[in-house]
């Protein structure tokens, strides 16, 4: 069965960067694309981005351009997001999520468990 | 970027009675359009796909529709698990969610 499973909560600084990694089995992980979305408590699901695991390509919602990065280590079927130059208001719920889509992005058919980004001084 | 807008934001309804989500592109997204099902402390539940399809395993008294900008999602014979946040989600230029409707006994 799919699996999704993220690393733990992490507490940062503002200005600081938190790397989140997501470990996915189950399933032919340079088959799909991975998304990240997040959810600031209380709010809506906001896209961060996804990479093709393929060929590590990406791409990002405007608004994370040039503080996100994302990676991935096919070896352990493992992807990364690193989130930079951290706000108070980058406290949220990150989830990785798989899409559906083989040769396309499409839906997202299974979610991560969430970890929790704490930006406080 | 495509925005996307639901309607309403919140609902109030009984066991038993059918509803109605709708969301609204900005532009035309074809039927690259999902819905998901959101509990507190859970994460979200793909519901539909591509604007109309049921995901396996989801009970047939959800279904979708529309195309273009207009989508709508219904849900006939509330039950009690279905009290939920829901989301619609387009994929036809990057990712964007609606804001969500909250739905309440």
């Amino acid at each position: 069965q799919v699996q999704l499973v993220q690393s733990g909560a992490e507490v940062k600084k503002p200005g600081a960067s938190v790397k989140v990694s997501c470990k996915a089995s189950g399933y032919t992980f340079t088959g799909y694309y991975m998304h990240w979305v997040r959810q600031a408590p209380g709010q809506g699901l906001e896209w961060v981005g996804w990479i093709n695991p393929d060929s590590g390509s990406t791409k990002f919602a405007q608004k994370f351009q040039g503080r996100v990065t994302m990676t991935r280590d096919t070896s352990i079927t493992t992807a990364y997001m690193e989130l930079s130059r951290l706000r108070s208001d980058d406290t949220a719920l990150y989830y990785c999520a798989k899409d559906g889509g083989k040769t396309m992005v499409r839906e997202i058919d299974y979610w991560g468990q969430g970890t929790l980004v704490t930006v406080s001084s | 970027d495509i925005q996307m807008t639901q309607s309403p934001s919140s609902l109030s309804a009984s066991v038993g009675d059918r509803v109605t989500i709708t969301c609204r592109a900005s532009q035309s997204i074809s039927s690259y359009l999902n819905w998901y099902q959101q509990k507190p402390g859970k994460a979200p539940n793909l519901l539909i796909y591509a604007a109309s399809n049921l995901q396996s395993g989801v009970p047939s008294r959800f279904s979708g529709s529309g195309s273009g900008t207009d989508f709508t999602l219904t849900i006939t014979s509330l039950q009690p698990e279905d009290f939920a946040t829901y989301y619609c989600q387009q994929s036809y230029i990057s990712i964007t969610f609606g804001q969500g409707t909250r739905l309440e006994i």
